[in-house]
């Protein structure tokens, strides 16, 4: 059971333009959320998160956006770098003594200079 | 500040062989986790320690076996090896106060079985 899902396995735009990456949940006991980079070669790297008492959290060029009604996040790069290229993976906690972070199969952005 | 450390990066092992990953967390941080990456699987939980104590599990066989020592070090090891098992594993650390944490990784043991 895939509670955390990246649907899209690819995307591609281009450089100046905006990428936005989308992520659906089912378990409604995840409280917070966050998104990871992971370059070939190397581990993920932690880029952004909210919480589930928000709906919005911006960092510079990165924007994630929560709808909890919708179980959906997604995050926002404005504008897009070849330098953004990776692939992006979605994570959620549940809280409590879970000590696990869930995460969704990812997707590859491809930033065309 | 040194980051995760993980060794070693690549090997290559075969069938019915075993394997040790090594990872060294971040001067302390108490928590270390181990995930496995395979291709369009994203990194599936293998196991979460804390001060020496196996706090969670994933739905890994019980060939996944792992350890923390007192200095925060965790080795994790895979016995039996399937060629299944071909996978990066990673480690990732974090000091799992009260609230969310965010988890550092490391870059990675990538294991091949032949």
């Amino acid at each position: 059971d895939q509670q955390v899902k990246q649907n899209s396995p690819s995307l591609s735009v281009q450089e100046g333009r905006i990428s936005i990456l989308n992520c659906d949940y089912t378990n409604s006991m995840f409280d917070y959320f966050l998104w990871y980079k992971k370059y070939p070669a190397e581990g993920p790297t932690f880029l952004i998160s909210i919480s589930s008492i928000k709906d919005k959290n911006e960092d510079g060029r990165f924007t994630v956006f929560l709808n909890k009604s919708a179980k959906h996040l997604s995050l926002h790069i404005v504008p897009s770098q070849p330098g953004d290229s990776a692939v992006y993976f979605c994570a959620a906690w549940s809280g409590g003594s879970n000590y696990k972070l869930t995460f969704g199969k990812g997707t590859l952005l491809t930033v065309n200079p | 500040k040194a980051g995760v450390t993980q060794t070693p990066r690549y090997l290559i092992k075969t069938r019915g062989q075993q394997v040790t990953l090594s990872c060294s967390p971040i001067s302390g941080h108490r928590s270390v986790s181990w995930y496995q990456q395979t291709p369009g699987q994203g990194l599936q939980f293998l196991f979460e320690y804390f001060s020496e104590t196996q706090r969670n599990k994933g739905n890994f066989p019980g060939r996944f076996s792992g350890r923390q020592f007192s200095n925060s070090r965790s080795e994790m090891n895979v016995s039996t090896l399937e060629l299944g098992d071909s996978a990066l594993y990673l480690c990732a650390s974090s000091s799992w106060g009260t609230g969310a944490n965010v988890l550092t990784f490391g870059a990675g043991s990538r294991l091949t079985v032949l």
